[in-house]
């Protein structure tokens, strides 16, 4: 069974701050995304990756910035934390087909 | 790009009743169409997928059928349960990304009252 695991459940930080948040996954998986998940908004893409140290942006990357050193790991940044990025925050993967994501993290900057 | 677009954004229906949820899209070359369910404080999590060469698809008390010409694809869940109460979206790609990147419907949140 595919396991994406996100390394926070809950988080809170300080606004200004630069935040990490890290997934990784088990499956030898080449994509790997990043979403933001508000109320009434859906999941909207942050970030994927498709290899590698290659990247992405996708509909929402202002703020953030990500990281993809090896194949299993794939990190999303927020370079100075600010009130508005408070949210959930999940990680996917897939090969080819069905997104396999993680249990997300609930971020709240105060 | 890609856009999604699903309604009703809530529903609520009595056990044992059916449920349909409908979903738009603009991109006419997309080819793969997966619906998620999303329990309060899990995962979103795949409950069932249709390509664009099928028209229907089945998997015990959930279907998914699509209509390529209408660009529209409906979730149908017959018998429905209290367990059924999620939130449930909706997906599709775009044709320059294949399979890899999804635009998401904004969910429904669909309750089954006993």
């Amino acid at each position: 069974d595919v396991k994406v695991t996100q390394s926070s459940r809950y988080l809170v930080k300080r606004t200004g701050e630069k935040v990490f948040l890290e997934c990784v996954q088990d499956m030898d998986h080449e994509n790997m995304f990043w979403y933001r998940q508000d109320p009434g908004l859906g999941l909207r893409l942050i970030y994927f990756s498709y290899d590698v140290k290659m990247k992405e942006k996708g509909d929402i990357p202002e703020g953030y910035s990500v990281s993809r050193e090896k194949k299993e790991r794939f990190s999303l940044i927020l370079e100075s934390a600010s009130t508005n990025q408070t949210s959930m925050y999940l990680c996917a993967s897939t090969s080819f087909g069905p997104q396999h994501f993680g249990d997300g993290t609930r971020l709240s900057i105060l | 790009g890609e856009n999604v677009e699903q309604h009703p954004s809530t529903l609520s229906v009595q056990e044992g009743d059916s449920a349909v949820i409908k979903c738009t899209y603009s991109d006419s070359a997309s080819n793969y169409f997966p619906w998620y369910k999303q329990e309060l404080g899990k995962r979103p999590q795949l409950i069932i997928d249709i390509r664009s060469n099928v028209g229907e698809k089945k998997d015990q008390r959930i279907a998914v059928t699509l209509n390529k010409t209408a660009k529209h694809f409906s979730l149908h869940i017959t018998e429905t349960q209290p367990e059924d109460s999620a939130v449930y979206f909706c997906a599709a790609p775009g044709a320059d990304t294949g399979f890899q990147k999804l635009v998401f419907g904004t969910g429904t949140r669909l309750l089954v009252s006993p």
